[in-house]
């Protein structure tokens, strides 16, 4: 079964707009990590957070993370065209970091010139 | 550094027929995954190596998926006889910085069973 579900499923906005996509998950984690996939291709490591940290950047990218409410978002600021992609988050569940992962169902981003 | 490799791109197969993947690792990843995604969904783990031994294959539908690592190296996962819900894209990753730098994946192989 899928521990993470994204919201919202597709999200379209203006290049320039921010966009913002939430994670939930069912159990503890010792680590949470965003994913991007491009049309047709492989998923690409955007960001990890660590489940002792509340919040962490990486260029255009914020993620944040409430372990209280099983919840994570990524920000993505000042967006591009170039952006337009799946975003995954995925979870790493039990004891220390197993390197396994699992994955929820995605949020598109279409982001128009 | 050269990725992730898998072939083939494309496969399409009639139902009940056999079927190979292949993935060769970044060098020096001693971990390797196996991902199913169907269409619309996010990856689904179906194995783990670690070096040549199998660390998590829960998920592996053993009645018609295996998947080998001989060597610690390159990787096949092989379906037979395959099924009409088969048709996938099965992901190869794997990883040597992790959690820090978390999985590389390669582009998939498209399988389409008909």
């Amino acid at each position: 079964s899928q521990q993470g579900e994204e919201d919202p499923q597709a999200l379209s906005i203006q290049e320039g707009e921010n966009a913002t996509m939430n994670c939930s998950y069912k159990t503890s984690i010792n680590n949470l990590q965003w994913y991007r996939q491009n049309s047709g291709r492989g998923l690409v490591h955007l960001i990890l957070i660590r489940s002792n940290e509340r919040e962490k950047h990486s260029g255009r990218l914020r993620v944040t993370l409430d372990t209280s409410k099983k919840s994570s978002s990524l920000l993505i600021t000042a967006s591009r065209a170039a952006d337009t992609a799946s975003y995954f988050c995925a979870t790493d569940l039990g004891s220390g970091n197993t390197g396994k992962l699992i994955f929820g169902q995605g949020t598109t981003l279409q982001v128009k010139p | 550094e050269a990725g992730v490799a898998q072939s083939p791109r494309y496969k399409i197969i009639e139902k009940r027929q056999s079927v190979a993947f292949w993935c060769n690792p970044i060098s020096g990843h001693a971990t390797l995954y196996w991902y199913q995604q169907i269409l619309g969904q996010g990856p689904k783990l179906l194995i783990q190596f670690q070096n040549n031994g199998v660390v998590d294959d829960s998920q592996l539908p053993k009645d018609r998926f295996s998947a080998e690592r001989l060597k610690g190296v390159d990787s096949t996962l092989k379906i037979q006889p395959a099924k009409l819900e088969d048709s996938a894209v099965y992901l190869c990753a794997s990883s040597v910085a992790y959690p820090e730098d978390g999985y590389t994946f390669g582009s998939g192989t498209r399988l389409t069973v008909v």
